[in-house]
């Protein structure tokens, strides 16, 4: 079974800093494209970043791109977001997911976990 | 900046039959967009249920379908559940800097 466990989220002062990370389990981590995306407090849902299998192609949405990276670890089944310079409007969950096969996004989400940017 | 819309809210009543539908700014939705859609309850992560327009997933109920319906991407879902009371949105792939750009969801009620 396919297990997606995100943690790191908390609250963070404006301009601030916070690192999330992704758990996973349940599957060949290293297979498969991972995404991150987030959805603020009453909102849609935002594509935020992808990573290709080895961590050599990353995507980023337009809102985040120069503020955000993201990086994986196979040996360790880990996701990373890392999220610089937040803002206000970074506050959202952080929802963690796995890609089926080519072209296939988000097939397999985790809980989410909860940032909030707020002095 | 691109923009895939879906409508904000549809009501309909349990045994019948509904379309959602999902557009991109960018001109006509095609299977090139490998159109998915996800269902989201309250408080609940989303979850899949088709992907590349119309195909689903093993833990998709076969109520569920998904088309092209004109310039769109469609989900229909027939016959409507209660349980199928949800929020439910469409994620669209582009070829560019943001690969893949979801709609601002449907609400979906049923009454």
């Amino acid at each position: 079974e396919v297990q997606l466990v995100e943690s790191g989220g908390g609250l963070v002062q404006p301009g601030g800093s916070l690192r999330l990370s992704c758990a996973a389990s349940g599957f060949t981590f290293s297979n498969y494209w991972m995404t991150w995306v987030r959805q603020a407090p009453g909102k849609g849902l935002e594509w935020v970043a992808n990573i290709k299998q080895d961590g050599s192609f990353k995507s980023f949405a337009d809102s985040v791109r120069g503020r955000f990276t993201i990086s994986r670890d196979n040996a360790n089944n880990a996701l990373y977001l890392q999220m610089n310079s937040l803002r206000a409007e970074d506050s959202a969950v952080y929802y963690c997911a796995k890609a089926g096969s080519s072209y296939v996004e988000c097939e397999s989400w985790g809980q989410g976990t909860l940032v909030t940017v707020s002095s | 900046q691109t923009v895939v819309t879906q409508e904000p809210s549809l009501t309909v009543s349990p045994g019948g039959t509904v379309t959602l539908t999902c557009a991109s700014s960018t001109g006509a939705v095609t299977s090139a967009y490998y159109p998915s859609w996800f269902q989201q309850k309250p408080g609940q992560a989303p979850r899949a249920l088709i992907y590349a327009t119309s195909n689903k997933h093993s833990w998709t109920p076969a109520r569920f379908s998904g088309s092209l319906l004109g310039d769109k991407a469609a989900l229909t879902l027939s016959p409507v559940q209660p349980e199928d009371e949800a929020d439910y949105y469409c994620l669209l792939y582009y070829d560019g800097p943001q690969p893949w750009v979801f709609g601002g969801g449907t609400k979906l009620t049923v009454l």
